[in-house]
């Protein structure tokens, strides 16, 4: 699914720093997701963004700092990161309704050192 | 919360065979997808298919969502269909968009 853009690809961080991942969609959907992805693990839910407004927080440590600026833009603000924080961070996007396929971004590929 | 049960988690075939992929899901659903990850990271979407059958090329996929199973048929597996697969549920009842994804299955396609 080439229609959600993530941005960077790879992200390589000290533990000390402070980093954000990005990701745009232009399919009009106005609910916005972040899954992480651990290594030969599926995709885990992290965050839920409805019309721009944080509707679920999968109880993820506040180092992870989602924003949602407007209706096509996801935020992640990293800060203070672990190791074990490395994973592939995904993004997608769907309607806002029940029953309507979620589309993926291609992921940034985290690693803190 | 809802289970989702792949099988089999390793499946290793010759090109040109053909394959069955099999997700059992422990609840009502209101969306059910197929995905291909490959070895790049990049997450596939092969099917949207809550009920009923779908093909698209070489894939097809039937849900049967009165008896909670959804297979993913491959035929004439080509080596580019190596990856792993990801079946993915949004429970019915709960919030839009809140997908489990069951554990994969890792196949392996040699030439």
């Amino acid at each position: 699914d080439t229609e959600v853009t993530q941005t960077p690809k790879h992200l390589v961080m000290g533990m000390t720093n402070k980093k954000s991942l990005k990701c745009e969609q232009h399919m009009g959907h106005r609910a916005m997701y972040w899954y992480k992805q651990k290594a030969k693990k599926p995709p885990e839910l992290m965050f839920v963004y409805s019309y721009e407004k944080l509707s679920i927080n999968e109880s993820v440590p506040s180092r992870f700092s989602p924003e949602c600026p407007n209706s096509s833009l996801l935020n992640l603000h990293l800060h203070a990161l672990q190791p074990e924080d490395s994973a592939l961070y995904l993004c997608a996007s769907s309607q806002v309704r029940q029953g309507t396929p979620s589309h993926f971004g291609n992921g940034t590929r985290l690693t803190v050192t | 919360g809802i289970q989702v049960e792949q099988s089999p988690p390793d499946l290793i075939l010759q090109e040109g065979a053909n394959s069955t992929l099999r997700c059992n899901f422990s609840d009502s659903v209101n969306n059910l997808q197929w995905f291909h990850q490959n070895p790049w990271g990049q997450l596939i979407n092969l099917f949207y298919i809550p009920s009923g059958t779908k093909q698209n090329g070489r894939l097809s996929a039937t849900t049967v969502a009165t008896e909670r199973y959804s297979l993913l048929y491959i035929s004439s597996s080509q080596t580019t269909d190596s990856g792993v697969y990801f079946c993915a549920v949004e429970a019915g009842g709960t919030s839009y968009g809140k997908l489990t994804f069951g554990q994969g299955t890792i196949l392996t396609v040699h030439p």
